[in-house]
């Protein structure tokens, strides 16, 4: 367990669906992050959020939408996915400041299937 | 761009001896950092290392950093079958201090 919860752990969806993930940290931190790690590829940096702000956008499709209200919370807004998509989608978090770095706690995935 | 490489990708041992894994990368870091992943599960950081650092222990785990030969090693001794899992190296670097660069991944086997 480490703080970092994810819902839902597995999704099936088909290419013209629109779902959510969520992802909820107990942890205090003001950092959070989404990851797609696909098969046989490094873990992709999705999105980040510092303070509620997207400070990285790492040239994701627009049909993967993000949103934090929070510091707490962070929602991945999926709609018209491509089979490609399907992966395991990571959240995680950390605390967060300048001139120093900070281990990362993630959350145990969604495994998503588009189909 | 791929920053972390693990080497081996994969690699099978008898419960008991040592595991050493390698991660190189190319650019200058700010620290680097190891997670463990067992299969389709979330990571868990194990250790970080910061670039002014050479080596750092951790129970069982004992890293080192070479930053003139861009390359850090992972040991874990007397590995366990629970030890089982994938090993990621990231690090941070290029003026960024919270976007991790992951490897591929070592793939570790402990037999019982």
């Amino acid at each position: 367990e480490t703080g970092v919860t994810q819902t839902p752990r597995h999704l099936v969806m088909g290419m013209t669906n629109k779902k959510s993930l969520k992802c909820e940290q107990h942890l205090g931190h003001n950092a959070m992050y989404w990851y797609k790690q696909s098969a046989k590829k490094p873990l992709e940096l999705m999105f980040v959020y510092n303070f509620k702000e997207q400070t990285e956008n790492n040239s994701v499709p627009s049909r993967f939408s993000p949103e934090c209200p929070n510091s707490s919370h962070l929602f991945l807004h999926l709609h018209t996915l491509q089979p490609e998509d399907s992966a395991l989608y990571l959240c995680a978090s950390s605390q967060s400041g300048t001139g120093a770095s900070y281990e990362q706690y993630f959350g145990p995935g969604t495994r998503l299937t588009v189909t | 761009s791929q920053q972390g490489e693990e080497d081996p990708q994969a690699l099978s041992i008898q419960e008991g001896e040592n595991a050493t894994m390698n991660c190189s990368y190319k650019t200058s870091i700010n620290n680097l950092q190891w997670y463990r992943q067992n299969s389709g599960r979330g990571l868990v950081h194990l250790i970080l290392i910061r670039s002014n650092e050479r080596e750092k222990h951790s129970g069982r785990l004992r890293v080192t950093l070479d930053t003139s030969k861009k390359s850090s090693s992972l040991l874990i001794t007397a590995s366990r079958a629970a030890d089982t899992a994938s090993y990621f190296c990231a690090t941070t670097g290029g003026g960024s201090n919270y976007k991790l660069t992951f490897g591929k991944g070592t793939l570790l086997t402990v037999n019982p």
